[in-house]
């Protein structure tokens, strides 16, 4: 089935650790996107990547990385994980950007940093 | 900065009755708006897109109008059902962005 993975489902990590969330996409979409989802506050942008190659800072990027060496894989790095990035993560992806483009949403990893 | 609000942030309803859920933003100035659906523990589920030049689109007992002049979305779930209990989100796009307003949380009770 076409879609978006998420790796990991959860993860409960130490603050100072680093992390890697995996994003896998096979409708080879041209952009992908992080979200962050916080209770009170809806989903916020983190990073995204209009194709592979280029990535760019959304509404939230302290503290965050990504890279995009091809089209399918967009992985998000926590250098050195705050309990304040506690969060639900979302992964996107769409066709590009234009006014038609849906975005699709991976199922997301919860992660909690102590 | 596009700010999205939605109102209320929850809704209880009896089955069979219509639900209108509304959508405010800041900025007329988008490529088009978009609603989605969460259930809990899970991730979006799209339902309607209305590009910006668009003032209403339909799927099934769903209807989505929008009214950029007033900066406003309404989206109607006509004879509601207990499965139709979810948050539903809406999102407004601008170029690659996509601003959220926090969701309604919809409870339809049997």
């Amino acid at each position: 089935i076409a879609g978006i993975t998420q790796a990991p489902t959860s993860q409960i990590l130490a603050a100072g650790r680093r992390m890697t969330l995996r994003c896998t996409q096979d409708m080879r979409h041209n952009a992908m996107y992080w979200y962050r989802q916080d209770l009170g506050l809806g989903l916020r942008l983190i990073h995204y990547s209009n194709t592979a190659g280029t990535t760019g800072k959304g509404e939230v990027p302290d503290g965050y990385s990504v890279s995009r060496a091809n089209t399918d894989d967009f992985p998000l790095t926590l250098a050195s994980a705050v309990p304040s990035q506690t969060s639900v993560y979302f992964c996107a992806s769409s066709e590009g950007t234009s006014v038609d483009n849906e975005q699709f949403f991976g199922p997301g990893t919860r992660l909690t940093v102590l | 900065k596009q700010e999205v609000t939605q109102i209320p942030a929850a809704l209880s309803v009896p089955e069979g009755e219509n639900l209108v859920l509304n959508c405010s933003f800041t900025d007329s100035a988008i490529y088009n708006l978009q609603w989605f659906r969460q259930d809990p523990g899970k991730g979006l589920t799209s339902l309607l897109l209305i590009q910006s030049s668009q003032r209403e689109q339909t799927s099934g007992r769903l209807n989505a109008s929008l009214d950029k002049s007033s900066g406003r979305s309404t989206l109607y779930i006509a004879a509601s059902q207990p499965g139709d209990s979810a948050t539903y989100l809406c999102a407004s796009q601008d170029d690659y962005k996509l601003s959220f307003g926090a969701g309604t949380t919809v409870t339809v009770r049997a």
